[in-house]
């Protein structure tokens, strides 16, 4: 139940393209969703977060679409470029008294050809 | 822009010996973390910090693994007796608070043989 499960392992996408990556969660106490975008030899960084109060939000040529019934949320990647390709995890914690952990799907590893 | 920063980047260390990895996370952040990636899978959570003494930890995190915070800038994960299977990347990450941002560090790949 604490799983996130996060599709596909592999994106090969134009540039210029749409890039969609999906995730799905059981776990219903969760109630923050960040995307991080990870270079080759470097740490995870946010790309972009919601809560399930919104359905969608938008930075830019990202986007988080958010279904609360569906316990699925998904990032597109507008108008893909090289300098995107990299890997991309999403994430999902609960609400808790303490500072509570991320816990992260398997990543996607995203490559954007000209 | 600060950052969190994590020394050694790279440590290779014999099986069954003691290993410490160091962060230094952002000045004003309350909240630590150590993750582990192992190579192509992914992160994984070991253990939250918060107010000198462990929040949450995961099953990873068992009696091998200690995290210390000896002054007020470094926050370390010490492993005891390293066994091949924790060769993996190690990242610390810090927060100003519950519910905001994570940042996490560059890495420390730690390779045991």
């Amino acid at each position: 139940q604490q799983q996130v499960k996060q599709s596909p392992q592999s994106l090969i996408v134009q540039k210029g393209g749409i890039s969609i990556i999906n995730c799905a969660y059981e776990n219903t106490a969760f109630d923050y969703f960040p995307w991080y975008q990870q270079f080759p030899g470097k740490g995870p960084a946010l790309l972009i977060a919601i809560r399930p109060d919104v359905s969608e939000k938008k930075e830019g040529r990202f986007t988080i679409s958010f279904n609360k019934s569906a316990k699925q949320f998904s990032l597109h990647i507008m108008d893909s470029q090289p300098g995107d390709s990299a890997t991309y995890f999403c994430a999902a914690s609960r609400p808790n008294s303490g500072n509570t952990p991320l816990v992260f799907g398997k990543g996607t590893r995203l490559s954007v050809i000209a | 822009e600060p950052e969190v920063t994590q020394t050694p980047s790279h440590q290779v260390t014999q099986m069954g010996q003691e290993v410490i990895l160091r962060c230094v996370p952002i000045s004003n952040h309350l909240y630590f973390y150590w993750y582990r990636q192992i190579l192509g899978q992914k992160v994984e959570f070991l253990v939250s910090f918060y107010n000198n003494e462990i929040s949450e930890k995961s099953e990873i995190f068992d009696d091998q693994f200690s995290v210390e915070r000896p002054d007020g800038s470094n926050f370390t994960l010490k492993i005891r007796s390293t066994k091949l299977e924790d060769s993996a990347m190690y990242f610390c990450a810090s927060s100003s608070g519950r519910r905001t941002e994570a940042f996490f560090g560059q890495g420390t790949r730690l390779t045991v043989v």
